[in-house]
């Protein structure tokens, strides 16, 4: 069964801090892994591309481990625009993607 | 910036009407999809479509659901039957191409409810 696994949270958290939330899927054959954010009741959008090496893309940083089949983000300084939720989607071996089910961030002022 | 628009953006059926949600992808993109999201629960993929047939559906993506490109701009999808589990929000999606790297991007989706 294919499968992306997120905590659902609510992730409560003041601003300025750092958060991470990570994410497990099941097939080892995924191909590629991303992070989009969706905002209430708003299409998801492409937050950033998770690379084997890790990547940083100002105050977020993806990281992927394929051997435990995990990823991550880490939001740094968080701003009170960071409150959405953050959907951990992974690209399968037919170009489909599996979506998580979201975690959801709220940053407290 | 181009985007991809969809209409309408809330569509209110009676159960077993046909409904058509309609969905303009960016001009130059190839690969479109279709995807849906049920109030609270995950995205879900439904279809995609290049070279003017289906690539993958899933298997929500049964006989009651088909798409079209009855034009060079607009993609539709089309429900037959429409079932009050059919109740979601239905998101159109686009790339220039089919692979790892390439961004799909959503349209704002519509919102289906099915009474």
């Amino acid at each position: 069964r294919k499968e992306v696994e997120q905590d659902p949270g609510p992730f409560n958290v003041p601003e300025g801090a750092t958060v991470a939330f990570n994410c497990t899927y099941s097939n080892s054959a995924s191909q590629s892994f991303f992070w989009y954010r969706q905002d209430c009741r708003k299409e998801p959008k492409l937050l950033m591309s998770v690379y084997s090496s890790g990547n940083e893309d100002g105050r977020f940083t993806a990281q992927l481990n394929r051997a435990s089949q995990y990823i991550s983000l880490l939001i740094r300084d968080s701003k009170l625009s960071d409150s959405a939720t953050y959907l951990c989607v992974v690209l399968d071996s037919n170009y489909q993607l599996i979506w998580g089910a979201g975690t959801k961030l709220i940053i407290k002022p | 910036e181009p985007e991809v628009t969809q209409t309408p953006s809330h569509q209110v059926t009676q159960m077993g009407q046909e409904v058509i949600l309609r969905c303009v992808p960016i001009s130059n993109h190839l690969y479109f999809y279709w995807y849906r999201q049920i109030l609270g629960q995950k995205v879900e993929f439904l279809v995609s479509f290049y070279n003017n047939e289906i690539s993958e559906k899933s298997e929500i993506f049964d006989d009651q659901f088909s798409v079209e490109r009855p034009d060079g701009s607009n993609f539709t999808l089309k429900i037959r039957s429409t079932k009050l589990e059919d109740s979601a929000m239905y998101f159109c999606a686009s790339s220039e191409e089919l692979g790892a790297k390439d961004e799909q991007f959503f349209g704002p989706g519509t919102r289906l409810t099915v009474l």
